[in-house]
């Protein structure tokens, strides 16, 4: 079945510096991939949809110059957290889709495993 | 409002018995639904997809229905084994724009031996 990867699995950064999450889609072309929040016993939440070579698309609320999204390539999407504060961690999940942009719905989402972000 | 809510919020059973967890929906037009199992600190795992159509879809112990009159979705766990301690997501897929995956806030299911 599809695979998909993230990278690192846990994190800890402190106050103030950045941090880079990757998504790995491993046996499959993505266009379409997706990060998600979950903070504990929730729901994932829907940060932002990252296409392949044109900017995200941000949820609602989701600041975009606080959650840098790059999909450089087909296999890769990369979230970065920047000035991180502790209001930030938590886990977060990417999901790939092996289909062309504008119907990604009717796909299945292959989750990453996620990461755990903590900030001290 | 596209909305989709699950119930229980959570659940305790004996190992070896049967549940079976709710899940309603506002999402319209439907396109599909799904039912998703995510262990602790692990991503989500598909389990089950249904379409406008389908009425009932099994994956080994797990039995999904759908009744797309009523907007109302169920998964049905058999014989619960301690491994299926875990989270099990609705997401309903649909929407004004067709474009909308919406996730249900899950339902905490523990299986005591």
């Amino acid at each position: 079945g599809a695979v998909v990867s993230q990278h690192p699995s846990r994190v800890i950064c402190k106050s103030g510096t950045s941090v880079k999450i990757e998504c790995r889609s491993l046996d499959f072309q993505a266009t379409t991939m997706f990060w998600y929040r979950q903070f504990p016993k929730k729901s994932l939440m829907l940060m932002a949809t990252s296409n392949e070579g044109s900017k995200a698309t941000y949820e609602q609320g989701v600041e975009k110059d606080k959650f840098l999204i790059n999909h450089a390539s087909l296999t890769l999407s990369t979230l970065t957290v920047t000035s991180a504060h502790p209001e930030d961690s938590s886990f977060y999940i990417c999901s790939a889709i092996p289909a062309e942009p504008g119907n990604f719905f009717l796909y299945e989402q292959y989750f990453g495993p996620g990461t755990r972000l903590t900030v001290t | 409002k596209n909305q989709v809510e699950q119930s229980p919020q959570s659940l305790i059973i004996l190992e070896g018995k049967n549940c079976t967890l709710q899940c309603n929906y506002t999402v319209s037009p439907f396109s599909n639904l799904r039912w998703y199992k995510q262990d602790t600190g692990r991503g989500p795992v598909s389990l089950t997809i249904m379409t406008f159509s389908e009425n009932t879809k099994s994956n080994g112990r797990y039995t999904a229905t759908l009744d797309a009159d009523t907007k109302q979705s169920s998964l049905h766990i058999t014989a619960s084994q301690l491994s299926d301690s875990a989270s099990y997501i609705c997401v309903v897929s649909g929407g004004s724009s067709a474009s909308k995956i919406i996730f249900g806030s899950g339902t905490r299911l523990s299986i005591r031996p």
